[in-house]
């Protein structure tokens, strides 16, 4: 029962470096939402893909952040020039298909900017 | 955009008693209602959600109630045990464009003493 997988676990960059975030949905969910969770805070929506598409990125700020989910692979959130207001915990959560409304949610991965 | 309090931020209960966490929501569209346990360092499980047309949902010792008009919904845990100590997130969202992104609450700190 392999659920929604993410790696790294737990990242550590220094300012000024990129971070790549991985997310492999649950076997079949086609649909993958990237949420931010501030320490003491609950979560923030930032984008949501399905495959090869970005469909609402809305939550996601203008610069540095960027999303892909290739036709092949993971999905990757891609963090340029981290500043220490990026460390957080990254989840994201798969659906199977746009008209389901369950989302399940991975481990998240622990960025940590020094 | 969808707005979601959520009370108490923290809840205290002796085992055996029941807790209850509130969440109000702005956005009249929204549609489906989503709660979520949060372990330490662990990934947000979906423990039970509830669907605009219907009033109350109820899966063993969880229970969810909604009002439409007055925009809240509430999670009821009965028979507290320590293993329920966890944080609690409420969510809304509308799903009607094919899809739903999750505005979460602040999250509440449950902890139950034995």
């Amino acid at each position: 029962n392999a659920g929604v997988m993410q790696n790294p676990r737990h990242l550590v960059r220094r300012r000024g470096q990129e971070a790549r975030l991985r997310c492999s949905p649950m076997k079949g969910h086609s649909h993958v939402y990237w949420y931010r969770q501030l320490p003491e805070e609950g979560l923030k929506f930032m984008v949501y893909l399905q495959k090869e598409n970005i469909i609402d990125e809305s939550g996601m700020p203008k610069e540095r952040f960027s999303a892909e989910f290739p036709k092949e692979g993971p999905s990757i959130l891609r963090i340029q020039q981290v500043v220490r207001g990026d460390s957080a915990a990254y989840f994201c959560a798969s659906s199977p298909d746009r008209d389901t409304y369950e989302q399940y949610f991975g481990p998240g991965t622990r960025l940590t900017v020094t | 955009g969808e707005n979601v309090e959520q009370h108490p931020s923290t809840l205290s209960v002796q085992e055996g008693d029941s807790a209850v966490i509130k969440c109000t929501y702005s956005d009249s569209a929204s549609n489906y209602f989503p709660w979520y346990k949060q372990e330490l360092g662990k990934r947000p499980q979906l423990i039970i959600d509830i669907r605009s047309n219907v009033g109350e949902k109820k899966d063993q010792r969880i229970a969810v109630t909604l009002n439409k008009t007055a925009k809240h919904f509430s999670l009821h845990i009965t028979e507290t045990q320590p293993e329920d100590s966890a944080v609690y997130f409420c969510a809304a969202s509308r799903s009607g464009s094919g899809y739903s992104t999750l505005t979460f609450g602040k999250g509440t700190m449950l902890l139950v003493s034995p």
